[in-house]
């Protein structure tokens, strides 16, 4: 199947940092990336729909100055958590869809973010 | 707006039985429907995809399509206790964005 990476997988920084998150589609062209986060025995919240050369769809409420998402070319997706606080802490997860195959949605690992 | 309804559970069975999950949806237009299983602190993992009415079976997984009903359902058949998940219902195909349920918790017991 589609093999989809995120780095880091987790991260533990200071309060008022930046952290940038990387989400790659190793093995396809992703037309499309989605970034979400889920907080602990909580449903996966969508924050924002990302597509390749064009500004990010960020969903109501989540704040895009805050949560700057780049999408460079048809692999690569990143998601900036800046200013980071406390309550940024949650773990954080990309998905990509197969150009090939544009129903299916193919999840990274996640990355934990913790911020002190 | 699409909705895609899922009972959260737990839904608790013994190893080795059958485990039925459901799942309705509210968009009569969807086409594409897909189940992810997510472990505790892992991301989900696609399983299952089905388009067409009827059953669509890959190992011990069976998913079901009832498009007149807006019905989605995934029977695991010899429910391990490693089958022990959440698992998440989604439908979404082309440009839209994709719907979750809230996902339905299983736990298999010995």
């Amino acid at each position: 199947g589609a093999v989809v990476s995120q780095h880091p997988s987790w991260v533990i920084c200071k309060s008022g940092t930046s952290v940038k998150i990387e989400c790659r589609s190793l093995d396809f062209q992703a037309t499309t990336m989605f970034w979400y986060r889920q907080f602990p025995k909580q449903s996966l919240m969508l924050m924002a729909t990302s597509n390749e050369g064009s500004k990010a769809t960020y969903e109501q409420g989540v704040e895009k100055d805050k949560f700057l998402i780049n999408h460079a070319s048809l692999t690569l997706s990143t998601l900036t958590v800046t200013s980071a606080h406390p309550e940024d802490s949650s773990f954080y997860i990309c998905s990509a869809r197969d150009r090939r195959r544009t129903d299916t949605q193919y999840f990274g690992p996640g990355t934990r973010l913790t911020v002190l | 707006q699409k909705e895609v309804e899922q009972n959260s559970g737990p839904l608790s069975v013994p190893e080795g039985a059958i485990a039925s999950l459901n799942c309705t949806y509210s968009d009569r237009g969807s086409q594409s429907f897909f189940w992810y299983r997510q472990y505790s602190g892992k991301s989900p993992e696609l399983i299952m995809s089905i388009y067409s009415n009827g059953d669509k079976e890959d190992g011990r997984f069976t998913a079901q399509l009832n498009k007149a009903s807006q019905y989605v359902s995934l029977l695991i058949r010899d429910s391990q206790p490693s089958d022990s998940a959440t698992y998440l219902c989604a439908t979404g195909e082309g440009s839209y964005i994709p719907t979750f349920g809230r996902g339905t918790s299983l736990i298999v017991h010995p």
